[in-house]
């Protein structure tokens, strides 16, 4: 198993541009989480999706978009790039309430 | 709300000693989870452990242990007999099963040891 992966592992952005961070499990976990970790901060909840078709906001939302059409795959979206956004992102995925584990992550800056 | 306290932001050490990485949680829920992940130079998100609210009994991995005291709402992680590998930033969280907020993970800020050869 690969368990989570994210791609890319590094990006840098202009301000208003826009792209999609991929992230893929095949644990066929039915919960997937993106988190966003500023530096020293612990990291903080974008959004989540609990199955195929399910999405919700998290704790800092704004400026970001998913999608979960598969139960592996949870892109995440930005569309307007803001230097608030230089973070960097991982993506984490469970059976249901269980220990969520984590992508290597994608180091992103927005210039 | 849920909250994570993590008062240490930086130890160092020197290898082969001890060291304790405190973590103080805050949730009205009776039902919630621990965890502590590892974050080594790297960057990865490494999980070394998971604890119900219901179970108090401490727990040794090897050189880790870990002591879950609710009276005090700790759940503290000793490392014995520090490594150099040991080196990175440590994460205490918290996770709650009702409603909406559906397992999501509540982090400290981390802790950053630093182990000295």
């Amino acid at each position: 198993n690969a368990g989570v992966t994210q791609t890319p592992k590094f990006r840098i952005l202009k301000i208003g541009q826009s792209m999609t961070l991929q992230c893929t499990q095949d644990m066929n976990h039915n919960y997937m989480y993106w988190y966003r970790q500023d530096p020293g901060m612990g990291l903080k909840l974008i959004y989540y999706s609990v199955g195929a078709g399910i999405t919700d906001k998290g704790e800092v939302p704004n400026g970001y978009n998913v999608s979960r059409s598969t139960t592996e795959d949870f892109p995440l979206r930005l569309e307007l790039a803001a230097p608030s956004q230089t973070s960097v992102y991982f993506c984490a995925s469970s059976y249901s309430f269980n220990t969520q584990y984590f992508g290597p992550g994608t180091r992103l800056t927005v210039l | 709300a849920q909250k994570v306290t993590q008062a240490q932001t930086e130890i160092s050490v020197v290898e082969k000693e001890d060291v304790t990485l405190d973590c103080v949680y805050e949730t009205r829920d009776t039902t919630y989870y621990l965890f502590w992940y590892k974050q080594p130079p790297s960057g990865e998100l490494v999980f070394l452990i998971r604890r119900n609210s219901f179970d108090e009994q401490n727990e040794i991995s090897g050189r880790y242990s870990w002591n879950f005291q609710k009276s005090t709402s700790s759940f503290n992680f000793t490392i014995t007999a520090s490594q150099v590998v040991d080196s990175a930033v440590y994460f205490c969280a918290l996770s709650v099963s009702r409603g909406s907020t559906l397992g999501r993970l509540y982090f400290g800020r981390g802790t950053q040891l630093t182990v000295w050869p």
